[in-house]
């Protein structure tokens, strides 16, 4: 089975940090995927990417880069975390454009 | 701007029933569309992928359509459990992958 796994399950940041999210996939996806998830919003786009070092904006990447160094990971940083970036954050992978996505098991971030 | 709209926003219903859940997408060159269910501060789990040559895909209890030239697709859920009580996502792949607000059903004993 396809693993993707998500660093931290939960993470406590001050504001102002620099606040980094990792992603990891094990099935050698091209495809990778940023998205945060707010009650009454639904999943939002980030950033996605379509290989290694290619990178794509979402709808909200104000605040927010990515990082694709190795074709398994996916980094997502919040260059200076602030409250309004509390949320649910999940990555996902695909092989390419016509087949089925995986997501990791999430990340609840809290900005204090 | 692909956009993805499911409908209700939330569903409930007593065991046993069989259901209906509503997706729909304002571009229909999509590459394929996807049944996800998420438990309560989980990730997300694909139930059914749909690809876009094709108009149906089933699963046990489960069963997808697609009508790409509508904008449409439903997820069935025959004879419903409590255990089928969760959030049920539908997304939309492009280039990129675009997600509905989701349905929450619960299911009552």
């Amino acid at each position: 089975d396809v693993k993707v796994t998500q660093s931290s399950r939960y993470l406590v940041k001050r504001t102002g940090e620099k606040v980094f999210l990792e992603c990891v996939q094990d099935m050698d996806h091209e495809n990778m995927f940023w998205y945060r998830q707010d009650p009454g919003l639904g999943l939002r786009l980030i950033y996605f990417s379509y290989d290694v070092k290619m990178k794509e904006k979402g709808d909200i990447p104000e605040g927010y880069s990515v990082s694709r160094e190795k074709k398994e990971r996916f980094s997502l940083i919040l260059e200076s975390a602030s409250t309004n970036q509390t949320s649910m954050y999940l990555c996902a992978s695909t092989l390419g454009r016509g087949v089925q996505a995986f997501f990791g098991q999430g990340t609840r971030l809290t900005v204090v | 701007k692909q956009e993805v709209t499911q409908i209700p926003a939330a569903l409930s219903v007593p065991e046993g029933e069989n259901l209906v859940l509503n997706c729909s997408f304002t571009d229909s060159a999509i590459y394929n569309l996807q049944w996800f269910r998420q438990d309560p501060g989980k990730g997300l789990t694909s139930l059914l992928l749909i690809q876009s040559s094709q108009r149906e895909q089933t699963s046990g209890r489960l069963n997808a359509s697609l009508d790409k030239s509508s904008g449409r697709s439903t997820l069935y859920i025959a004879a419903s459990q409590p255990g089928d009580s969760a959030t049920y996502l539908c997304a939309a792949r492009i280039s990129d992958m675009r997600f509905g607000a989701g349905t929450r059903l619960t299911v009552k004993p």
